[in-house]
């Protein structure tokens, strides 16, 4: 079936270096995706979405690219700090139905 | 700003128990949504509601019901408890069908 999906499940990263945590989807009818950020027991939290007439959406410090073409989502954190260690999800929204990802474990090295 | 509320936070149950997972949406949301997340797992979709009507089914076992009530608070109701129920249930809300779903903390649950 269709599904989201991450490239890789681990990305670690020196502080103040900039991070890019990738998707794949295979869904072209999909037209939202999030991303969430979820720490250790607690819940996702957003942090940015995009639409599918966009390809580029930016916020305080993360920003979120879509490559429709080749069905791509990516997160790009700059300036990594020790508190962005977490899991990111990314999630598509497609016709009332979200699907997470597998997550991606981002650790920031000091 | 308010968030979502979920109570109880922890809860442990043992096997063909009942358990009743509660959540309060955020303020003027109108649509609820529930969640599974077993360890090292991508949150799972089992059921949402709009504007108190069931709205999508996911992965929700037959042993499980929610329902969503006036004030927009929403309970999930878990009978004959199995141990592969032991996870994380979280529950979303949004201000309307198809918007972002901001999530709560979450109620840990544990079946012995």
């Amino acid at each position: 079936g269709e599904s989201v999906g991450l490239h890789l499940p681990t990305l670690s990263v020196q502080e103040g270096d900039n991070s890019i945590i990738n998707c794949a989807y295979s869904n072209s009818a999909s037209d939202y995706f999030i991303w969430y950020k979820q720490e250790s027991g607690k819940g996702p939290q957003f942090i940015i979405d995009i639409r599918s007439n966009m390809d580029k959406r930016q916020g305080q410090r993360v920003t979120v690219l879509l490559n429709k073409t080749v069905k791509h989502l990516s997160l790009q954190i700059a300036a990594t700090q020790p508190g962005d260690s977490a899991v990111y999800f990314c999630a598509e929204n497609n016709n009332n139905d979200m699907r997470f990802g597998a997550g991606t474990r981002l650790t920031v090295k000091p | 700003a308010a968030g979502v509320i979920q109570s109880p936070r922890h809860l442990i149950k043992e096997k063909r128990e009942t358990a009743t997972l509660k959540c309060y949406p955020i303020p003027r949301h109108d649509t609820v949504y529930w969640y599974q997340q077993g360890p090292g797992q991508d949150p799972q979709f089992l059921i949402s509601f709009y504007e108190k009507m069931q709205s999508d089914k996911g992965s929700i076992p037959d042993r499980f019901s929610a329902q969503q009530f006036s004030d927009y608070h929403s309970e999930l109701n878990m009978s004959s408890l199995e141990l592969g129920d032991s996870a994380l249930y979280f529950c979303a809300s949004s201000i309307k069908y198809q918007e972002t779903q901001y999530f709560g903390p979450g109620t840990r649950l544990l079946v012995l």
